[in-house]
């Protein structure tokens, strides 16, 4: 099947722990990027990447890191810079290189911070 | 049943009948819009598009109307079912971003 994954579905971090999100697609789309969303507000850009080995920060990047090593994979780390990093967050991936083509959405890691 | 997007965040409908949710967008340079559905607990998942050279745009028992003239996308339902009930969100595409809406959610009673 062809898709976009993410995990861990859940995930539970203490206060000061650096935590990495991961996001795999197999649909060979070159651009791919993070999302956060919390509730009642639309999903905010956290990352995005549109070739391997480059990525752009979004709206909220600060507190997060991603790498884009693989075409396949573009993992998020939260880090404890993230002053409020409890959000459940979505990753997705676009076949064309530009915000205008549709993206596709992984099932998304709801972070708790404890 | 009718939302009026943002300022009226849940509608309710009954089983079988049509769904409309509106939503208000803000930039008159945005040319391309998309509708997801999520449901709870899920990623988001795409539904319908459109571009802004064209007003209607019909998919199964989805219809996606733009109103360029008041910045303003619908995306109505038809035959409403159970399985339906979710949020809805539009997305717009000014250059150079994609800016999502807040949602609509989406209630279907039996």
């Amino acid at each position: 099947d062809g898709g976009i994954t993410q995990s861990p579905k859940y995930l539970f971090r203490k206060e000061g722990q650096n935590v990495t999100l991961s996001c795999e697609q197999n649909l060979n789309h070159d651009a791919m990027y993070w999302y956060r969303q919390d509730p009642g507000q639309g999903l905010r850009l956290i990352y995005y990447s549109q070739i391997v080995n480059d990525f752009q920060k979004g709206d909220i990047a600060e507190g997060y890191s991603v790498s884009r090593e693989k075409k396949e994979s573009f993992p998020l780390t939260v880090t404890s810079a993230q002053k409020n990093p409890t959000a459940f967050y979505l990753c997705a991936s676009s076949n064309g290189q530009g915000h205008t083509d549709t993206q596709y959405f992984g099932p998304g890691t709801r972070l708790t911070v404890l | 049943g009718e939302s009026v997007g943002l300022h009226l965040p849940t509608l309710s409908v009954q089983e079988g009948d049509n769904s409309i949710i509106n939503c208000a967008y803000s930039n008159s340079a945005s040319d391309y819009f998309i509708w997801y559905k999520q449901e709870s607990g899920k990623g988001p998942q795409f539904i319908i598009d459109i571009r802004s050279n064209m007003d209607k745009r019909q998919g199964q028992r989805v219809t996606v109307l733009l109103n360029k003239t008041v910045k303003h996308l619908s995306l109505q339902i038809a035959a409403t079912q159970p399985g339906d009930s979710a949020v809805y969100f539009c997305a717009e595409t000014p250059p150079g971003k994609l800016i999502f809406g807040q949602g609509t959610e989406l209630s279907v009673k039996p």
